[in-house]
């Protein structure tokens, strides 16, 4: 069965420091990948998806995320983070290319001190 | 890109009475909308995908004598929480599906049932 695994619950990092955020997934076929981000309240806004191609992937808000097969991974980076991106994180295994009917991980709270 | 309006953003009901929830594509058709809810601290779980002029599809564990899904329109899918108790308190989150099989969020709805 697919499952997406967020080792970390809670990660705090200093404004500016650089940011990343676990992600593992089982799935048999080939994966299509999400990250997501929520602020609190509010809906699900997507940051980068990866399907096929590339395995370095580049999203909205200076994130990017790497797909490496060999470890089942996809873990979301970015290199300086910012107090805005206080927020919380979810990666997702889509079951068909268009990303809906999603498994999401059970997210990470990201926290950013001054 | 595409907007996906919830509506009410919040809702608050006694316990024993329905609930409706919207979900909306302003500026897009939608044949498939998803609707998924999220407990606190808790990851999102699909509960039903819904297509347009056809009955809904619901995961397994999901009541849908409690949670009717109806998708009326290409623009429109409710869910309704019938006979509400407090433990149906949670977020209700939609997503749709447009044309470039890209799926987009709603903001949410934060229910809850005294």
């Amino acid at each position: 069965a697919q499952s997406v695994t967020q080792p970390d619950i809670h990660i705090t990092v200093s404004e500016g420091a650089s940011l990343e955020l676990r992600c593992n997934y089982s799935y048999g076929a080939t994966p299509y990948l999400f990250w997501y981000v929520q602020s609190p309240g509010q809906g699900l806004q997507l940051l980068l998806k990866y399907f096929s191609g590339d395995t370095l992937v580049q999203g909205i808000k200076g994130f990017e995320a790497e797909f490496k097969r060999s470890q089942s991974s996809f873990n979301l980076r970015k290199p300086s983070v910012h107090w805005s991106d206080a927020a919380e994180y979810f990666c997702a295994v889509g079951l068909n290319q268009a990303g809906t009917a999603l498994i999401f991980g059970k997210g990470t709270t990201l926290s950013v001190s001054s | 890109g595409a907007v996906v309006s919830q509506h009410p953003s919040r809702v608050i009901c006694k316990s024993g009475t329905s609930v409706k929830i919207e979900c909306r594509s302003l500026d897009f058709q939608a044949t498939t909308m998803f609707w998924y809810r999220q407990f606190p601290k808790k990851s999102l779980m699909l509960m039903a995908t819904s297509n347009e002029g056809s009955k809904a599809t619901y995961e397994q564990g999901v009541e849908k004598d409690k949670f009717l899904i109806n998708h009326a329109s290409l623009t429109l899918s409710t869910l309704t929480v019938t006979s509400a108790h407090p433990e149906d308190s949670s977020f209700y989150i939609c997503s749709a599906r447009d044309s470039g099989n890209s799926a987009f969020f709603g903001q949410g709805t934060r229910l809850t049932v005294v």
